[in-house]
């Protein structure tokens, strides 16, 4: 268990519907990620936060995408009007200052139908 | 930008046969390198890291990897596989800095 948790599990909706993920880190991981997996690939990048300030966001992630970190503790991520390509499971993953290793949640499976 | 390149996207053995799974990067800069397996239905866990000093780098479970720069290759290996190491194995570079970026994945896949 690496203390990172993640909600819903699973989540289905039907295209154009929006959705919201929700993750909880552990208090000393100021730094939050999100990543997008998809059957038979790595992780991609999505964004990261240090404490509550959003960094970096990818390309990959289109106007329909928001996340956000409200006071340095849980992160959400939005995804507006659902189109069936979003389907795939997101992670969310914290680190501590200086601390190279990703700790991972369980990750949320969304199917966009 | 950096970039990961795992060779296999397979890998079949034998239980007690050594194993080998192979991984590549490519990065104008130093860098820091992982493996972290994922275990049906769980989530990612770290395997082992390079971050500087010996470039043999020993983790969890008896794998271990070697950091070769002149290669840009961070192979992992073991000597002897059990069942139970049926999980699917991602290689990981960063720059230092706040992304990492993981290669497509290898699928382990230990027969008795």
């Amino acid at each position: 268990d690496t203390g990172v948790s993640q909600n819903p599990r699973h989540k289905i909706t039907k295209r154009g519907q929006n959705v919201t993920f929700r993750c909880d880190p552990i208090s000393e991981h100021n730094r939050l990620y999100w990543y997008r997996q998809t059957l038979g690939q790595g992780p991609e990048f999505l964004t990261y936060f240090q404490n509550e300030a959003q960094l970096e966001k990818s390309r990959l992630l289109s106007d329909r995408f928001s996340a956000e970190r409200p006071k340095g503790s849980f992160s959400t991520l939005e995804i507006q009007r659902t189109e069936q390509g979003d389907s795939a499971m997101y992670l969310c993953a914290g680190s501590g200052s200086g601390n190279e290793k990703l700790f991972f949640g369980s990750g949320t499976q969304l199917s966009v139908l | 930008a950096q970039s990961v390149t795992q060779l296999d996207s397979q890998v079949p053995v034998f239980e007690e046969a050594p194993v080998e799974l192979r991984c590549n990067y490519s990065s104008s800069v130093s860098v820091y390198l992982f493996w972290y397996v994922q275990y049906p239905n769980q989530g990612l866990q770290l395997l082992l890291k390079y971050l500087s000093g010996s470039t043999l780098v020993k983790g969890i479970n008896g794998f271990e990897a070697e950091f070769n720069k002149s290669q840009t290759s961070f192979h992992l290996r073991k000597p002897s596989v059990h069942i139970s190491d049926t999980a699917e194995y991602f290689c990981a570079v960063s720059d230092g800095g706040f992304k990492t970026i993981f290669g497509a994945g290898t699928r382990l896949f230990v027969k008795a």
